[in-house]
């Protein structure tokens, strides 16, 4: 049973371009999280979703970011028109519910 | 709201000896209460969770936690530690009900030789 799959697991993109970040939970998970990391902040909640269903976005910022999980396929964080501050590690988990998550590995964005 | 604090930002120990990483939470009801550890350049991985019975719950690679309901903790404990312990750790906490869990801040462990 494969855990949580991220990738890529390094991105580099310049300021303006756009960042995809992808995510396939582990098998018969329905949820799925994404979370951003920066030293010194730990981890900080964006966006709940279920199958084809954005459940909660509260942690997302209101420009440029979107999520979202079809019913094929991995869920997908995109960051249009990246800046420097959306350099950070970001990691998606997976859950069943009220159980405890698991998290991949993370993707670690640098903008440059 | 739920909320989850780790009042160390860091933590250090000496091989050998026991240690105590501390957690408080904040959440309505029962709470879910989870522990995580964090290796340099990887993702989270699950140590142990409390969601009901014993208050003193075991987890992964020696660890185990306390619930204590009354002073709202969850402190996580190792009788002697390893320099392999060396990592972030970090508390979550599940608001029964809730499908979101919030984590703390982290506690840097420093596990010396």
């Amino acid at each position: 049973n494969a855990g949580v799959m991220q990738n890529p697991r390094h991105l580099v993109r310049r300021r303006g371009q756009e960042a995809r970040l992808r995510c396939s939970p582990m098998k018969g998970h329905s949820h799925v999280y994404w979370y951003r990391q920066l030293p010194e902040e730990g981890l900080k909640f964006m966006v709940y979703l279920q199958k084809e269903n954005i459940i909660d976005e509260s942690g997302m910022p209101k420009e440029r970011f979107s999520a979202e999980f079809p019913k094929e396929g991995p869920s997908i964080l995109r960051i249009q028109q990246v800046v420097r501050g959306d350099s950070a590690a970001y990691f998606c988990a997976s859950s069943q519910l009220e159980t405890e998550a698991f998290f991949g590995q993370g993707t670690r964005l640098t903008v440059v | 709201a739920q909320s989850v604090a780790q009042p160390e930002d860091q933590v250090n120990v000496a091989e050998g000896n026991p240690l105590t990483v501390k957690c408080t939470y904040s959440v309505s009801g029962n709470p879910y209460l989870f522990w995580y550890v964090q290796y340099p350049n990887r993702g989270l991985q699950f140590l142990l969770k409390y969601i009901t019975g014993d208050n003193l719950v075991k987890g992964s690679y020696g660890f185990e936690a306390e619930f204590n309901k009354s002073q709202t903790s969850f402190h996580l404990k190792k009788p002697s530690a390893l320099v392999s312990d060396s990592a972030l750790y970090f508390c979550a906490a599940l608001q029964g009900g809730s499908y979101i869990p919030t984590f703390g801040r982290g506690t840097s462990l420093i596990v010396h030789p």
